[in-house]
């Protein structure tokens, strides 16, 4: 079974700085897709980036990019420039559709903290 | 597009009442997921449907969890009768062909 891990439970970035979080998944599929949702306090899953696993180009959004290690399973984000609004939970998800017939396995999430 | 809307938001009831989430998809996506969020357990898949018709539903707890999708625009996730273990945030999210998921806003259930 395919499972997600997150080994940072939380994380804390000085505003403007930038920090990497971490995740390492485990599939024996080649075709996949993973993602990164923020969890604001307000609790709505935000679809911050997603990667599919066929493309060797690593996704970027903005101030968001990811470093997807395909043979070391690894799928981290990188927040760049970070803002006081970036301050929420991040999941990393693993998904072996893109979203039509599959679930989305999840990690137990990090948590982020800006400072000021 | 209004997005996946849930309701109700907040939701606290008494041990043994029948508790009713709903859902309502955005326009279009034909897979709709409902998982649970607890602190103990993250994220988990419940049931999931496409087209209308459930094709997992391995993570319904036990036969107290049911879970309906009568229509493309609706569904209901039941619990009969609650119990204090099933507090936690229900979330619905329904997504389409390649499309990514949306999430709705979640419904926070207490059960007392």
């Amino acid at each position: 079974a395919q499972t997600v891990t997150q080994s940072q439970p939380e994380m804390s970035v000085q505003e403007a700085e930038t920090v990497t979080l971490s995740c390492t998944y485990d599939t024996s599929e080649s075709d996949y897709y993973l993602f990164w949702y923020k969890q604001p306090p307000s609790r709505q899953m935000i679809l911050v980036i997603r990667q599919e696993a066929y493309k060797q180009q690593n996704a970027t959004e903005n101030r968001f990019s990811v470093n997807f290690q395909k043979a070391a399973k690894s799928f981290s984000l990188k927040i760049s420039d970070s803002q006081l609004g970036d301050a929420a939970m991040y999941f990393c998800a693993y998904n072996q559709d893109g979203g039509s017939q599959g679930n989305l396995i999840f990690g137990k999430g990090t948590k982020l903290s800006v400072k000021p | 597009d209004a997005g996946v809307i849930q309701s109700p938001r907040h939701e606290v009831t008494e041990m043994g009442q029948e508790v009713t989430l709903r859902c309502k998809p955005i326009s279009g996506h034909n897979s709709l997921f409902w998982y649970r969020q607890t602190m103990m357990r993250g994220l988990e898949l419940l049931i999931y449907f496409n087209n209308n018709v459930p094709i997992d539903d391995s993570g319904m707890p036990e036969d107290r969890f049911s879970a309906k999708m009568p229509n493309a625009s609706f569904s209901t996730l039941k619990i009969q009768p609650s119990e204090p273990r099933d507090s936690a945030v229900y979330f619905c999210a329904s997504s389409f062909w390649f499309g990514g998921y949306t999430f709705g806003s979640g419904t926070r259930l207490t059960v007392v």
